[in-house]
């Protein structure tokens, strides 16, 4: 089982509606959770992070997480041309506090 | 000025050369990361380290070493250039000692290419 998983293929999401990313990790014992936005070329920039079960909104964005089902979701309220990117899933792993990454998802949305 | 800076932007280099990447920090973190991104497969941990007198070994360190000069400074050598290390490679850094919580800052990142 990977440490970080995203399954999703390519999103295409029209302006203005939702966009939800999801994202599964392995380790139980994991403690802080990441999502980073990377355009094409260009660094990962952090723009959410959270450490406890439950949901954390931060403008358009909100993640959720479920430690007991070991997921962490990000939803994109109202998606602009300027959301699309690869949307990164970073967990922290017990113990060496080191970040494993998912693969990414794709997120195109759509005038 | 950005906080977190790596030098070159770009360079195209041959196979058996040796190149050095570097990156410097003005965030005050104690700990720096260098990862390297492929298509396909994500950011993979190179070498890490802690503090100036900590250096560990990533998932996929065969091929490189490091050299962490000053708190601020962590540089990664390819000792032998090979072409399968053509790949977008980046410099992060975080604080242990405040902030959130194991959050880490990328630098903008250095592509490589190996003929």
């Amino acid at each position: 089982q990977k440490e970080v998983e995203q399954n999703s293929g390519p999103l295409s999401v029209p302006e203005g509606a939702i966009a939800s990313l999801n994202c599964t990790y392995s380790d139980r014992g994991s403690q802080s959770f990441f999502w980073y936005r990377q355009y094409s070329g260009k660094s990962p920039e952090l723009i959410m992070s959270i450490y406890s079960n439950g949901d954390k909104e931060d403008g358009r964005f909100t993640a959720q997480l479920n430690k007991a089902s070991q997921y962490v979701s990000l939803l994109i309220r109202d998606s602009q041309p300027s959301d699309s990117a690869t949307y990164l899933c970073a967990v922290n792993k017990r113990g060496n506090n080191r970040l494993a990454f998912g693969k990414g998802n794709q997120v195109v949305v759509i005038p | 000025d950005a906080d977190v800076t790596q030098t070159p932007r770009n360079r195209i280099t041959k196979t058996g050369k040796r190149i050095m990447l570097e990156c410097s920090q003005t965030k005050g973190h104690d700990r720096m990361y260098w990862y390297r991104q492929d298509p396909g497969l994500g950011l993979r941990l190179i070498y890490y380290s802690f503090d100036v007198k900590d250096i560990n070994k990533g998932e996929i360190s065969d091929g490189y070493s490091v050299s962490r000069q000053a708190q601020a400074k962590f540089s990664l050598s390819l000792e032998s250039a090979i072409p399968n290390q053509t790949a977008l490679y980046f410099c992060a850094t975080s604080d242990s000692q405040g902030g959130p919580p194991d959050t880490q800052y990328f630098g903008p990142g250095t592509r490589l290419t190996v003929l």
